[in-house]
């Protein structure tokens, strides 16, 4: 069973970069025709996607976020990372990492980790 | 345009049937999956591609595809099924996007 878990500061201060990484266990992140996303949900708000990348190291960004977000992969460890560049309070949200598929779907979450941005 | 138009909000009767619906070009070419979230969880995972579901996902739930309107439907709604209801799709370039959710109400 593919589990995956989100790590990183949960308080982060306007104009810092946001970083946090998922760890994928269960499997490994290099198997199959998977890709990795990002994606957050602000308290009592929709779902957002941020991006995805393959472990060919391939990656596709949100239009509206694409110019502050950088996705990473590490096969060695089994993770992969999102970096968020100069924040503001409209970045405060439940962030979740999960496997898509097919090009069309996520079928493994992680259980989400809420980031703060404030000072 | 790239964007899934959701109903904010559908209620049904115990037991009744209900069709949750997304609307978007993108919906034209690719195919909608669905999700379901429950206050405090992350969302799960309950159809995609032409009407698929994961293990686990009780057959009352399906999904159908007419132009640009996906549609969930769950067939005889139980109290467990009240939840927020995502729909996502992918355009050409492969960005994801998803709809405004839908907020079931089981009565």
């Amino acid at each position: 069973q593919v589990q995956l878990q989100e790590s990183g500061p949960g308080l982060v201060k306007p104009s810092q970069t946001l970083s946090l990484t998922c760890t994928v266990s269960g499997g490994s992140i290099s198997s199959g025709s998977y890709y990795w996303s990002w994606i957050r949900q602000p308290a009592g708000k929709g779902l957002e996607w941020i991006g995805r990348i393959y472990t060919s190291g391939s990656t596709n960004y949100n239009p509206s976020l694409k110019s502050r977000v950088t996705i990473s992969v590490d096969t060695s460890k089994n993770q992969f990372s999102l970096k968020l560049s100069s924040v503001t309070a409209a970045d405060t949200a439940v962030y979740y990492c999960a496997r898509g598929y097919g090009g069309d779907h996520f079928d493994y979450w992680g259980q989400g980790t809420l980031v703060t941005v404030s000072s | 345009s790239s964007e899934l138009t959701q109903d904010p909000a559908v209620s049904v009767a115990l037991g009744q049937t209900v069709r949750i619906t997304c609307q978007g070009d993108s919906l034209r070419s690719y195919y909608a999956s669905w999700y379901q979230q429950k206050p405090g969880q992350a969302p799960v995972l309950v159809i995609y591609g032409k009407n698929n579901r994961p293990s686990g996902i009780p057959d009352r739930f399906s999904g159908s595809s007419s132009g640009n309107t996906a549609s969930l439907t769950i067939t005889g709604a139980q109290a467990e099924d009240e939840a927020d209801y995502y729909c996502n799709s992918r355009d050409s370039s492969g960005n994801h996007l998803f709809g405004g959710g839908t907020q079931l109400t089981v009565l």
